[in-house]
């Protein structure tokens, strides 16, 4: 059972480049969606909430797409500092609980 | 900012002990949760409480027990330590509610290695 699937990468980018990661869901009663990252070896933060309507948070764009039931991730202009795993998180409808893909690994060189 | 705090970064046990792992929050959320993070297996929830001396099982239980006798303070407990229970074990903290409000806050990890 998937429940929430990301193509695991890696994507190697070039410093600069724009790169978009996409994510599915099967649940579609699903409430909540987040991006999280995690750099190796460290916890999962959040980045940013996925609204219906879209919304960015300064080079980072996600998307929220109900009937399709995906979400992506755009990341433009992207820096070193950007390599990271990149967590697509899905609140299914348990008060609460959250469901997290396994995760899309970026690695931008220089 | 919320810190969430756990009490070891890397343990080594052996077979067969009974291993604890703390997790202590600081911002009063009533929902806590214990998660193991494996290569190629990402993060699977193992239980989560969401009140004092509440808890409910998550989707891999097996093997662990949790407890909560305080709302800063979250434990697992593995009864029995066994090879294929060596991970990261991540615990988490969050408000209840949705919407957005469920945002996970998240510790350092725990990097358990079973002998």
């Amino acid at each position: 059972r998937k429940e929430v699937e990301q193509d695991p990468g890696p994507f190697n980018v070039p410093e600069g480049a724009t790169v978009a990661f996409n994510c599915t869901y099967s649940n579609s009663a699903s409430q909540s969606f987040f991006w999280y990252r995690q750099d190796c070896r460290k916890e999962p933060k959040l980045l940013m909430s996925v609204y219906s309507s879209g919304n960015e948070d300064g080079r980072f764009t996600a998307q929220l797409n109900r009937a399709s039931q995906y979400i992506s991730l755009l990341i433009r202009d992207s820096k070193l500092s950007d390599s990271a795993t990149y967590l697509c998180v899905v609140n299914m409808g348990g008060y609460s609980t959250l469901t997290f893909g396994k995760g899309t690994m970026l690695l931008v060189s220089p | 900012d919320v810190k969430v705090t756990q009490s070891s970064r890397y343990l080594v046990k052996r077979t067969g002990e009974k291993v604890f792992l703390e997790c202590v929050q600081d911002m009063d959320h009533e929902n806590m949760f214990w998660y193991r993070q494996d290569p190629g297996l990402g993060l699977r929830l193992i239980y989560f409480s969401y009140d004092v001396k509440m808890k409910e099982k998550g989707d891999i239980p097996e093997g662990y027990s949790v407890s909560r006798e305080k709302k800063e303070r979250f434990s697992l407990i593995l009864e029995s330590a066994s090879t294929n229970q060596t991970s990261m074990y991540l615990c988490a903290s969050s408000f209840p509610g949705t919407g957005g409000a469920e945002t996970q806050y998240f510790g350092p990890g725990t990097r358990l290695l079973v002998l």
